[in-house]
């Protein structure tokens, strides 16, 4: 079944450490979105890619890098710099235009240690 | 700028009432309009979508959706809600050409027996 894999579920971040979520997607999307989730602020867009090696900074970009390297995937790195990592993030693909839905990942929860 | 705004942060309905949650959008052309359905700990399920036509779209789960452009809501309707639907519900609009999407902050529905 086609669809997209984030991984790890649930994730711990110790002070000062970058961390790296992933994000595979088997659909053959060309577009893929990061998304961060605080309770009561539905979804913030932090990053965006429409095509292989390119992607776009979002509403709160700040903290965080991407890379899209393959059309597949599309990880998405909690850097030191972010200093209110802690939420829920999800990851979507699309196939093109805005017209079309996005299909959503299951999530990974990053959590402060 | 486009905007959604989902002016209802929690819901409440009785099991078998009816159910109607507010969507209000902010687009200057023809949107795409999108209704997604969330679990706890879980991505985004697609409800249903309206791009153009038939203002009265059918979805899944026995929802449906009606767009006004007048009034520029796309507010959602189910006639006999379940306990099962109980969850969060996020209204979204799609910037056709653009592959980007801005969605509303969610409603929280609570299904009392």
């Amino acid at each position: 079944d086609g669809g997209i894999t984030q991984s790890p579920k649930y994730l711990f971040r110790k002070e000062g450490q970058n961390v790296t979520l992933s994000c595979e997607q088997n659909l053959n999307h060309d577009a893929m979105y990061w998304y961060r989730q605080d309770p009561g602020q539905g979804l913030r867009l932090i990053y965006y890619s429409q095509i292989v090696n390119d992607f776009q900074k979002g509403d709160i970009a700040e903290g965080y890098s991407v890379s899209r390297e393959k059309k597949e995937s599309f990880p998405l790195t909690v850097t030191s710099a972010q200093k209110n990592p802690t939420a829920f993030y999800l990851c979507a693909s699309t196939s093109s235009g805005g017209s079309q839905p996005q299909h959503f990942g299951d999530g990974t929860r990053l959590s402060i240690l | 700028a486009q905007s959604v705004t989902q002016p209802d942060i929690h819901i409440t309905v009785s099991e078998g009432a009816s159910l109607e949650l507010r969507c209000n959008y902010s687009y200057g052309a023809t949107p795409y309009l999108f209704w997604y359905v969330q679990s706890p700990g879980q991505g985004l399920q697609l409800l249903l979508k309206y791009f153009s036509g038939d203002t009265l779209v059918q979805g899944i789960k026995g929802f449906e959706a009606e767009f006004k452009r007048s009034q520029s809501s796309f507010n959602l309707r189910k006639p006999s809600v379940h306990w099962s639907d109980a969850a969060e519900y996020f209204c979204a609009v799609g910037v056709y050409n653009f592959n980007k999407f801005y969605f509303g902050s969610g409603t929280k529905l609570n299904v009392k027996p």
